[in-house]
């Protein structure tokens, strides 16, 4: 039941090197949002998206940002990679925006050395 | 200033007892409270929510109560099975202060034993 799906999966990257995560979902749906999951800190919200190149910002958005095109993709660019952002990365959609659930993707293991 | 807190980071339970996950936030304004669960190496999947104009929400095994004036949540789970065993997070989400979000909670760890 894909619907949403994150590349790449897993990515390996230097310090100083820009990198891109993509986020792809085949519902339609209006609103997408990239989260970051690290330990004692649960899911943080980067940058959100409310339709075709309508996007804000996130309680964590220094250092990212995002790109909507299409409705189908929204993606996460970090413009110079830094060991602190070293974390998983999760996507999410929704269809209302408003209490009801996301759907997230599988997530991107990020790792800056 | 975290507005959504767990504070049990684990919560170990036996098989066919009931699991009682708690959520404390700080903004008046939220408008919707979630639970979601997460498997190793999978995305959150959303699990119940509740409005904040209601007190309670059953949906099988799982039942979320929402006390508006102390600011909790609490997610019960009856009987808890060994399936249920993986991380909880609260969410709460409403348009208060500019925007939409949903602020998740830290998570809470389940061991469920058999």
């Amino acid at each position: 039941d894909a619907g949403i799906t994150q590349s790449p999966r897993h990515k390996v990257t230097e310090t100083g090197t820009p990198v891109t995560l993509r986020c792809h979902q085949t519902e339609n749906h209006r609103y997408m949002y990239w989260y970051r999951q690290d330990p004692g800190h649960g899911l943080r919200l980067i940058h959100y998206s409310y339709g075709v190149k309508d996007t804000d910002k996130g309680e964590v958005s220094d250092g990212y940002s995002v790109s909507r095109s299409k409705t189908e993709d929204f993606l996460l660019t970090l413009e110079s990679a830094t060991s602190s952002q070293t974390s998983v990365y999760f996507c999410a959609i929704s269809d209302t925006g408003s209490g009801g659930g996301y759907t997230f993707g599988s997530g991107t293991r990020l790792t800056v050395v | 200033d975290q507005q959504v807190k767990q504070n049990s980071p684990s919560l170990s339970v036996q098989e066919g007892r009931i699991s009682i996950l708690n959520c404390d936030y700080t903004n008046s304004m939220f408008d919707y409270f979630l639970w979601y669960k997460k498997y190793p190496a999978e995305g959150p999947t959303f699990l119940i929510s509740i409005s904040s104009i209601k007190d309670k929400n059953e949906d099988g095994r799982f039942t979320v109560f929402l006390n508006k004036s102390a600011k909790h949540l609490s997610l019960h789970i009856v009987p808890s099975q060994p399936g249920d065993s993986a991380v909880y997070f609260c969410a709460a989400s409403g348009t208060g202060g500019g925007g939409f979000k949903t602020i998740f909670g830290a998570g809470t760890r389940l061991f469920v034993k058999a």
